[in-house]
């Protein structure tokens, strides 16, 4: 159980091209989705939390024009990378909580790598 | 400034042993502390948490160790085996600001049959 699927797994895109990763959560429902990115040999970094059927709450220094987020419903967010530039290129990775319990513990997607041409 | 610091040298050690790997943190206040394991190209798994008034856990092989006072955690695995080498990440999971994760940048292990 608690199973979280990311499409796609890997992309390649020309720099100024929008690029959409999907973030799914197959066996429960998830009210909080959150986003990161990880460069080689670095930590998940933070870049914003998704919250079903309100407006994501960005870190500090995240472009919120720039990486869209949607959470339509309690199984589907989404993140859009605009305008894409070389410097984008890195490993993306959601991760959910289950809904309606508090344990701390999330569920993270297998990651989409993301690489702009 | 705030941070945390785990060891960025990869451990190495014998196939049976104990491995034991290290979590600093300075200027947080964490209501939980989590460990995560990470093999490459892949995203996290959650392993174990362990609260702030908690002073161990355990889990079949796994460890965990929380002294808030001197800020650290020490993570565990008894009787390790190839299969554990991955990359372990300590994450601290903040009671304010929504339940904010603010993770490590992990520690790489090998276990050498």
């Amino acid at each position: 159980g608690a199973v979280v699927s990311q499409h796609p797994s890997w992309v390649i895109c020309k720099s100024g091209t929008s690029v959409k990763i999907e973030c799914r959560s197959l066996d429960f429902q998830a009210t909080t989705m959150f986003w990161y990115r990880q460069f080689p040999k670095q930590s998940l970094m933070l870049m914003a939390t998704s919250n079903e059927g309100s407006k994501a709450t960005y870190e500090q220094g995240v472009e919120k024009d720039k990486f869209l987020i949607n959470h339509a419903s309690l199984t589907l967010s989404t993140l859009t990378v605009t305008s894409a530039h070389p410097e984008d290129s890195s490993f993306y990775i959601c991760s959910a909580r289950l809904a309606g319990v508090y344990s701390g513990e999330q569920y993270f997607g297998p990651g989409t790598r993301l690489t702009v041409t | 400034s705030q941070k945390i610091e785990q060891n960025s040298e990869a451990l190495n050690i014998q196939e049976g042993k104990t491995a034991t790997l290290t979590c600093n943190y300075t200027n947080y206040s964490p209501a939980y502390l989590q460990w995560y394991r990470q093999d490459p190209g892949r995203g996290p798994v959650f392993l174990l948490l362990i609260r702030e008034n908690e002073k161990e856990k355990r889990k079949e092989r796994l460890k965990v160790t929380f002294d808030t006072t001197l800020k650290q955690s020490l993570f565990h695995i008894t009787a390790s085996q190839p299969a554990d080498s991955a990359t372990y990440l300590c994450a601290l999971l903040m009671g304010t600001g929504g339940f904010k994760t603010i993770f490590g940048a992990g520690t790489r292990l090998f276990v050498k049959a």
